[in-house]
């Protein structure tokens, strides 16, 4: 085990939804960071979060709220999503959020939107 | 910003040969140069990585190699192993200022 841990695996949720994913580290980093994984973009950065505080979003619908109650739970919240955003959503963390820090990252959710 | 191109997207080789993987940055800043291994069904995970004080990395099979003026650099595996398989995803950075852009990533397989 990397120390990230990620909840649900795997998720099917309606468009009309409305769920949470979470993403726990056991790891003392300070910055975690939400991915989207999927066939057209391998490795979509979404949302860096150092010290509890969004220091990155990169052009995210708002269908997405990101919360950091705590620098080791970063959850994704989601509602109202479209079937384009199934995809594997990846959690990660590191020491530090700037580059030239290793990047753990968690197993993943399988979301799938219908 | 930072701009990271990978290629081949694919590549097949025979067990025991040599693979190349490349990449190419746009910002002559960036400074480190990380290589991520995604095994199927599995996480990202850290292989070797570099930082542009140095041209050349080892470690054991695998090796990374940074051409600053030209702005690319990439990932030699030699002796090919089945293990190896894997999709590789390089990836740049101004360490200390920025997250880390990816590429686009390389779809592995090596043929037994």
């Amino acid at each position: 085990e990397t120390g990230v841990t990620q909840t649900p695996r795997h998720l099917v949720m309606g468009m009309t939804n409305k769920k949470s994913l979470k993403c726990e580290q056991h790891l003392g980093h300070n910055a975690m960071y939400w991915y989207k994984q999927s066939a057209k973009k391998p490795l979509e950065l979404m949302f860096v979060y150092s010290l509890e505080e969004r220091v990155e979003n990169n052009s995210v619908p708002s269908r997405f709220s990101p919360e950091c109650p705590n620098s080791s739970h970063l959850f994704l919240h989601l509602h109202t999503l479209q079937p384009e955003d199934s995809a594997l959503y990846l959690c990660a963390s590191s020491q530090a959020f700037t580059g030239g820090n290793e990047q753990y990252f968690g197993p993943g959710t399988r979301l799938t939107v219908t | 910003g930072e701009n990271v191109e990978q290629h081949p997207s694919t590549l097949s080789v025979q067990e025991g040969d040599s693979a190349v993987i490349k990449c190419t940055y746009s910002d002559s800043a960036s400074n480190y140069f990380p290589w991520y291994k995604q095994e199927l069904g599995k996480r990202p995970q850290l292989i070797i990585d570099i930082r542009s004080n140095v041209g050349e990395k080892k470690d054991q099979r695998i090796a990374v190699t940074l051409n600053k003026t030209a702005k690319h650099f990439s990932l030699h595996i030699t002796e090919t192993q089945p293990e190896d398989s894997a999709v590789y995803f390089c990836a740049a950075t101004v360490s200390g200022n920025t997250p880390l852009v990816f590429g686009k990533g390389t779809r592995l397989s090596v043929i037994a």
